[in-house]
């Protein structure tokens, strides 16, 4: 039973347009979600990230939005470009804490040129 | 500074036999993670330590899966017997974190591309 789910597992967006990555969760304990980005061959890495208190944050071109009542975030890169491709994790946790981080599936971005 | 280091970056194997999987944290954190990543499941804690001690061992899959963390700079992921249900990408990573994970981030390694065949 997944509590972090990611139901698109790829993406395709023309280079400049909005890209928006969602996420749905069940576990209503979750107060502080994360998004990591992955490309082949590398690790995950920290994208950003936001807490239950907020409803928006936004670092750049990445906005990540939290719709609690819907147990929904969203990653939004605007404008996209070729280097984001890569496969992107949403993950949970509550109380910050990093044991009960939990990730979803992901989903492979394809930004074409 | 140094990443997480992760070894091997990638190891093929016959079914049966015996895998370790060796990882190197960032010094001065005191938490370290093995997870799994596979397609159907994305990525999966399989366990977690904190300053060298095994907290959550809950998701390794089978006693054929055993960890050890001897001391903060080294762990190691075990597999004994292998099978080909295996094959999966296997990332370390760690974090210093003395409670909440807000402010900090969990820095993964490059991970380990096993394949049982």
């Amino acid at each position: 039973d997944q509590q972090v789910k990611q139901n698109s597992p790829s993406l395709s967006v023309q280079e400049g347009r909005i890209s928006i990555l969602n996420c749905d969760y069940t576990n209503s304990m979750f107060d502080y979600f994360l998004w990591y980005k992955k490309y082949p061959a590398e690790g995950p890495t920290f994208l950003i990230s936001i807490s239950s208190i907020k409803d928006k944050n936004e670092d750049g071109r990445f906005t990540v939005f939290l719709n609690k009542s819907a147990k929904h975030l969203s990653l939004h890169i605007v404008p996209s470009q070729p280097g984001d491709s890569a496969v992107y994790f949403c993950a949970a946790t509550f109380s910050g804490s990093a044991r009960q981080l939990t990730f979803g599936s992901g989903t492979q971005l394809t930004v074409l040129p | 500074d140094a990443g997480v280091i992760q070894s091997p970056r990638h190891e093929v194997t016959e079914m049966g036999q015996e895998v370790t999987l060796r990882c190197k944290p960032i010094s001065g954190h005191n938490s370290l993670f093995w997870y799994r990543q596979t397609m159907m499941r994305g990525l999966e804690l399989l366990i977690y330590f904190n300053n060298n001690v095994p907290i959550d061992d809950s998701g390794m899959p089978e006693d054929r899966f055993s960890a050890k963390m001897p001391n903060a700079s080294f762990s190691t992921l075990k597999i004994q017997p292998s099978e080909p249900r295996d094959s999966a990408v296997y990332f370390c990573a760690s974090v210093r974190t003395t409670g909440r994970l807000s402010g900090n981030t969990i820095y993964f390694g490059e991970g380990s591309w096993l394949t049982v065949v």
